[in-house]
């Protein structure tokens, strides 16, 4: 069973347009994640959030908004895209035990906007 | 200076070879360290934390160098399963403090 799910796996849409990227966890962790990869490969966090914080890091764009229903999901809603949106999102959460830290990461989405 | 620097490669070794990656970090406040293991086209996985004391799983050894503000990893008897792009993670305090590296490519050859 996949631990980190995410949909869609692709998403092609057009500048202007507002579209969610899905991502459920079963692994019972409290702490999700929301990644960006660009073309050169970087991947930088964008979100992390738990039942009782969401840290936005300040270099992502406000029409970026990650949503949480449950402890399990966490969507991330993107507004009006622009042709520098078009990357790989990862969504990831967090195991902690006993001080270690590990995330586990889900397949991504791969987001074009033409 | 990034964040988290990385040698891009790409290593190309056969098999059976001894082959190094290093990785240097800015901030020395960072608190955990790790390597993963991305596939083309594929997921971030982790392949091993970084303990102070170093460790070793396998073929793998990873190392961590506070004073020089370095990690490196060993992978010894190379597989063609370890092709790869392997990234360095540095981690501080909070939940999104965490930077990558852009990855070293390793391409094991028969």
């Amino acid at each position: 069973d996949t631990a980190v799910s995410q949909t869609p796996k692709y998403l092609v849409t057009q500048m202007g347009n507002d579209k969610s990227i899905k991502c459920e966890q079963n692994l019972g962790h409290d702490t999700m994640y929301w990644y960006k990869q660009d073309s050169k490969k970087f991947l930088k966090i964008m979100f992390s959030y738990n039942n009782k914080e969401l840290i936005i890091n300040e270099t992502v764009p406000n029409r970026f908004s990650p949503k949480s229903p449950d402890k399990a999901h966490l969507n991330l809603h993107i507004n009006s895209l622009e042709l520098g949106d078009s990357a790989v999102y990862f969504c990831a959460s967090r195991k902690r035990t006993g001080g270690r830290f590990e995330q586990y990461f889900g397949p991504g989405t791969r987001l074009t906007v033409t | 200076r990034k964040e988290v620097e990385q040698d891009p490669g790409p290593f190309n070794v056969p098999e059976g070879a001894t082959v190094a990656f290093n990785c240097t970090y800015s901030n020395s406040a960072s608190q955990s360290f790790f390597w993963y293991r991305q596939d083309c086209r594929k997921e971030p996985k982790l392949l091993m934390s970084v303990y102070s004391s170093g460790n070793e799983d396998g073929r793998f050894t990873a190392q961590l160098n506070r004073a020089s503000q370095y990690i490196s990893l060993l992978i010894r008897d190379s597989k063609l399963s370890d092709s790869a792009t392997y990234l360095c993670v540095v981690k501080g305090y909070n939940n999104n403090d965490m930077r990558f590296g852009a990855g070293t490519r390793l391409t094991v050859k028969p």
